[in-house]
C-alpha cells in the first residue's frame, strides 16, 4: 500500500525557515517524480514544486523560486522542501504526491504551515 | 504560472449530468495532453479521478469523465449521487516541468 507521510509543519515568524519531510513507502520511491502542492485554508489548490526521480529536473512556481528548495533521499525514501525566507502568504497546507503520467495518483494528508508573528 | 479558470460552483438533482470546465490557454491545457481532475471532500486530501484528459484511475467509478477542446478541459458527472458532492479541481501541465491547477469548482447536490 502506497503511504506519505508530511512532517515538519509549525507555526514560524515572518523571514523564518522551516524544513518538510515526507516520508514514502509501499512503492520504488526512486523510479517515480515527486511534487509539493499546497492549499491556503479554505481556498484553492497550488503547485510548488517538482523533482524527478533522480534528483533532478527541480521545477518551481514563480512565487517561491530562490526560496524554497525541494531534494530527495532516495535511500531513505524521503522528499524534503526546504523553505527558507517565509512570507504570510506561504501559510497553507503542504502536501507532497506521487506521480504517474503528469497527474498526482497518491497524496499525503498534509502539513501545516503558518507564518505568523 | 496563472490558475486555470473553473466556476466557482455548481449543482444538479441527483441523477443528473453536471459537468465542469477548465479553461486555460495554448501554454497549458491546449499544449499537450497532460490535464487531470482531483475530487476532494472537506478535511480530506484531494483524489485522482481522472489523468491524461480521459483517463479513470483503477477504482474510479464510470460516472466520470473527462474531455478537452482547445484550451478548456471538462469534467462531466453523470448519475449524480449525494457522495458526488465536494470541491473538484483541474490540473494541468503548463510547460517544462511545471504545473498549475484550477481555481476550483464546488459542487452541490440538491
Amino acid at each position: 500500500e502506497v503511504q506519505l507521510v508530511e512532517s515538519g509543519g509549525a507555526l514560524v515568524q515572518p523571514g523564518g525557515s522551516l524544513r518538510l519531510s515526507c516520508a514514502a513507502s509501499g512503492f520504488t520511491f526512486s523510479q517515480y517524480w515527486m511534487t509539493w502542492i499546497r492549499q491556503t485554508p479554505g481556498m484553492g489548490l497550488e503547485w510548488v514544486a517538482t523533482l524527478k526521480g533522480d534528483g533532478s529536473g527541480e521545477a518551481y512556481v514563480d512565487s517561491v523560486r530562490g526560496r524554497f528548495a525541494i531534494s530527495r533521499d532516495n535511500a531513505k525514501n524521503s522528499l524534503y522542501l526546504q523553505m527558507d525566507s517565509l512570507r504570510a502568504e506561504d501559510t497553507a497546507v503542504y502536501y507532497c504526491a506521487k506521480h504517474t503520467i503528469w497527474a498526482f495518483d497518491y497524496w499525503g494528508r498534509g502539513t501545516l504551515v503558518t507564518v505568523s508573528s | 504560472q496563472s490558475a486555470l479558470t473553473q466556476p466557482a460552483s455548481v449543482s444538479g438533482s441527483p441523477g443528473q449530468s453536471i459537468t465542469i470546465s477548465c479553461t486555460g490557454s495554448s501554454s497549458d491545457v491546449g499544449y499537450d495532453n497532460l490535464v487531470s481532475w482531483y475530487q476532494q471532500h472537506p478535511g480530506k486530501a484531494p483524489k485522482l479521478i481522472i489523468s491524461e484528459v480521459t483517463k479513470r484511475p483503477s477504482g474510479v467509478s464510470d460516472r466520470f469523465s473527462g474531455s478537452k477542446s482547445g484550451n478548456t478541459a471538462s469534467l462531466t458527472i453523470s448519475g449524480l449521487q449525494t457522495e458526488d458532492e465536494a470541491d473538484y479541481y483541474c490540473c494541468s501541465h503548463a510547460g517544462g516541468n511545471t504545473n498549475a491547477f484550477g481555481s476550483g469548482t464546488k459542487v452541490t447536490v440538491l
